[in-house]
């Protein structure tokens, strides 16, 4: 199974604060997404990367950047944080590959990161 | 641009009703489309997928038909449980020009499924 892994569940930080998220793969996925979940606004996409040290800005990338300096791992960086980036932040990753009758293929999440910023 | 609309909800049902969660869609082109669940305090699951026109997913009960001429894609259950209670979340994904993936969300609906 594949397993999407992000090292806090849990994080309080200050504002003004630069704060760092990271998510690990273990699959060998060529795209790796960030979105944040809000209520009523549902998934939000921050930014994706579908090759190493490659980035797209997704609906939502001001107050924010990535980095993926190595296939598995895909960071997500809160340059100096804000209040209204308390969010709840999720990492998924998926394959490129088609092939036939395979269509495009369903995205693998983490379990989230809750990040309150005070 | 591409879109998915589905109710909020919450979503009250008893034990062994029958659920319906509707799913319409937007896009250009030929999506694959997708149904996730999100249980409380984790992140989301893929539910079933179904990758053209006319074609059934199905998974631990629920189904959900690809239809094109009505740009549909309804969630259904015959009889739910307790333990089905989550936020469901219908999705599309097509290839941008260069041929990376995009994902389009709905706002996720919320099933309560009480005894």
């Amino acid at each position: 199974d594949v397993k999407v892994t992000q090292s806090s569940r849990y994080l309080v930080k200050r504002t003004g604060e630069k704060v760092f998220l990271e998510c690990v793969q273990d699959m060998d996925h060529e795209n790796m997404f960030w979105y944040r979940q809000d209520p009523g606004l549902g998934l939000r996409l921050i930014y994706f990367s579908y090759d190493v040290k490659m980035k797209e800005k997704g609906d939502i990338p001001e107050g924010y950047s990535v980095s993926r300096e190595k296939k598995e791992r895909f960071s997500l960086i809160l340059e100096s944080a804000s209040t209204n980036q308390t969010s709840m932040y999720l990492c998924a990753s998926s394959s490129s590959s088609t092939g036939p009758g395979r269509g495009n293929q369903p995205q693998h999440f983490g379990d989230g990161t809750r990040l309150s910023i005070l | 641009g591409n879109s998915v609309t589905q109710m909020e909800g919450p979503v009250t049902l008893s034990e062994e009703a029958f659920l319906t969660i509707n799913c319409t869609y937007t896009a250009t082109g030929y999506p694959s489309l997708f149904w996730y669940v999100q249980y409380p305090g984790e992140g989301l699951q893929l539910l079933l997928k179904a990758t053209k026109a006319d074609d059934k997913g199905s998974n631990k009960g629920f189904e959900a038909t690809y239809r094109k001429e009505t740009t549909s894609f309804h969630l259904e259950k015959g009889s739910v449980q307790v333990s089905d209670s989550a936020v469901y979340f219908c999705a599309l994904s097509d290839r941008r020009f260069g041929g990376y993936q995009k994902v389009t969300f709905g706002i996720g609906t919320k099933l309560q499924v009480i005894p």
